[in-house]
């Protein structure tokens, strides 16, 4: 089952940042954090991952709280073709292998 | 170009027959995983394999089958057994089921059974 809490929905205004929080209060210590986005009738594109320290690629910036009990996907400049499902995933491990749960995610709309 | 591929996009299908998914990948993984998507919600896990001839049940396996005969392809037969076959169904790849490697999509085949 998900192991992450995210709001259902959130707007942005075209060219500001979107912020989307993801809370994973359980996640152990070597258990990374993973953000995908899902386009509609797409497979999911992966975004950016991290376990402790800030981490920044061309696409977002992902801020990890030092307790590692929640974090923030940033798009610095949101556009409209940034309008899709955002996923927080805690890769989980097990005694048969690491597992990637996908929970419901939060709807982001960019608007003009 | 290294991928995942998924054909058909959408697949229609009378009640009571079985059908099988196609999922290949180039990108030369060792793990391979089918989804399954409902409207307005997550991704389930049906079946996974981190080997060749190898694969186990995920979450939602009932109704469902998988082979793994070459490293690149990992198809997925829905059978009559499955109540409730109309969805999306999407599957992934990983370097290998144990690391930190990130977990690759194909585009997904949408399945409609009439």
């Amino acid at each position: 089952d998900a192991k992450t809490t995210q709001p259902p929905s959130m707007d942005c205004a075209e060219g500001r940042a979107a912020n989307l929080p993801c809370n994973h209060s359980t996640i152990s210590g070597n258990e990374y954090v993973y953000w995908y986005r899902q386009i509609h009738s797409q497979g999911p594109q992966y975004i950016i991952h991290g376990l402790k320290n800030n981490e920044t690629n061309e696409m977002a910036s992902l801020i990890i709280t030092e307790d590692r009990k929640s974090s923030t996907l940033i798009l610095p400049h949101a556009t409209l073709r940034d309008t899709a499902v955002y996923y927080c995933i805690v890769r989980t491990h097990s005694n048969t292998g690491n597992q990637f749960y996908f929970g419901t995610g939060t709807s982001l709309t960019v608007i003009p | 170009d290294g991928g995942i591929t998924q054909s058909p996009k959408y697949l229609f299908r009378k009640e009571g027959q079985n059908v099988t998914l196609s999922c290949e990948q180039n990108l030369n993984h060792d793990a391979m995983y089918w989804y399954r998507q409902d409207p307005g919600q997550g991704l389930r896990l049906i079946y996974y394999s981190q080997i060749v001839n190898d694969f186990q049940k995920g979450d939602i396996a009932e109704g469902y089958s998988v082979s793994r005969e070459k490293k690149e392809s990992f198809p997925l037969t829905v059978t009559s057994a499955q109540k409730n076959p109309t969805a999306f169904y999407l599957c992934a790849s990983t370097a290998s089921l144990w690391g930190t490697d990130t977990q690759y999509f194909g585009p997904g085949t949408r399945l409609t059974v009439l």
